[in-house]
């Protein structure tokens, strides 16, 4: 059974950094793309961040970028997403996604979800 | 502002069939797969459609999905209460170098 575990969601002030952690089991991990997804209190789905299955692609919203970095390790089966000058407007539940085709280098369907980690980024 | 547009709300009663559309543009939804998700509140999203028209193993086959052209749609076939939820449509932007999500459709079951 395919699984996804986050961790690592707080409250901190704006400003401040977080890293998710996403640990993975049940499957290949280090043949699927993954990323993260977010949503805001009251808000519909948001696609953050992604990366290829051996991390030498990686994507990010026009949100995040340049305050994100989303890196794996492949031999932890984990992912972790680093996520810096936090902002009020970045207060979310935080999903872990994994990619459904085998070898895709982006993402297309997910078929897997974590049950989140929540951010709260306020003063 | 989003760049796949999906009706706020659609409605029926039991028995009934729904539509979502969702409109995109030749960067999306004409150049990748579509993918539709089911979102109830408090839990993990699910994919139920996948390539345009895929159900995911386990999806009702009540659930059905097309694309055209620039513009997707979800249709739900003899819709049941438990279809309750947050309908996303969701694809690759080649422009855009990304995950692009739609701006997401309230189902309710009168």
């Amino acid at each position: 059974e395919v699984k996804l575990a986050e961790s690592g969601g707080d409250l901190v002030q704006p400003g401040m950094s977080l890293r998710l952690s996403c640990t993975a089991s049940g499957f290949t991990f280090s043949t699927y793309a993954m990323g993260w997804v977010r949503q805001a209190p009251g808000k519909g789905l948001e696609w953050v961040s992604a990366i290829s299955s051996s991390a030498i692609s990686t994507y990010y919203a026009a949100s995040v970028r340049g305050r994100c970095i989303i890196s794996r390790d492949n031999a932890k089966n984990t992912m972790f997403l680093q996520l810096n000058g936090l902002r009020v407007d970045d207060t979310a539940v935080y999903y872990c996604v994994k990619e459904r085709i085998q070898f895709l280098e982006w993402l297309s369907g997910l078929d897997a979800w974590g049950k989140g980690t929540t951010v709260t980024v306020a003063s | 502002q989003h760049v796949l547009t999906q009706p706020p709300s659609v409605s029926g009663t039991p028995g009934q069939r729904v539509i979502i559309s969702c409109s995109g543009s030749h960067s999306n939804i004409e150049s990748n797969a579509v993918n539709w998700y089911q979102h109830v509140p408090g839990t993990a999203p699910k994919l139920v459609i996948h390539s345009n028209g895929q159900r995911t193993s386990g999806v009702p086959g009540r659930f059905s999905g097309s694309k055209s052209g620039t513009s997707a749609s979800l249709a739900i076939s003899g819709l049941q209460s438990e279809d309750e939820a947050d309908y996303y449509c969701a694809t690759w932007d080649e422009t855009l170098k990304g995950y692009v999500i739609g701006s997401g459709t309230e189902v309710i079951v009168l």
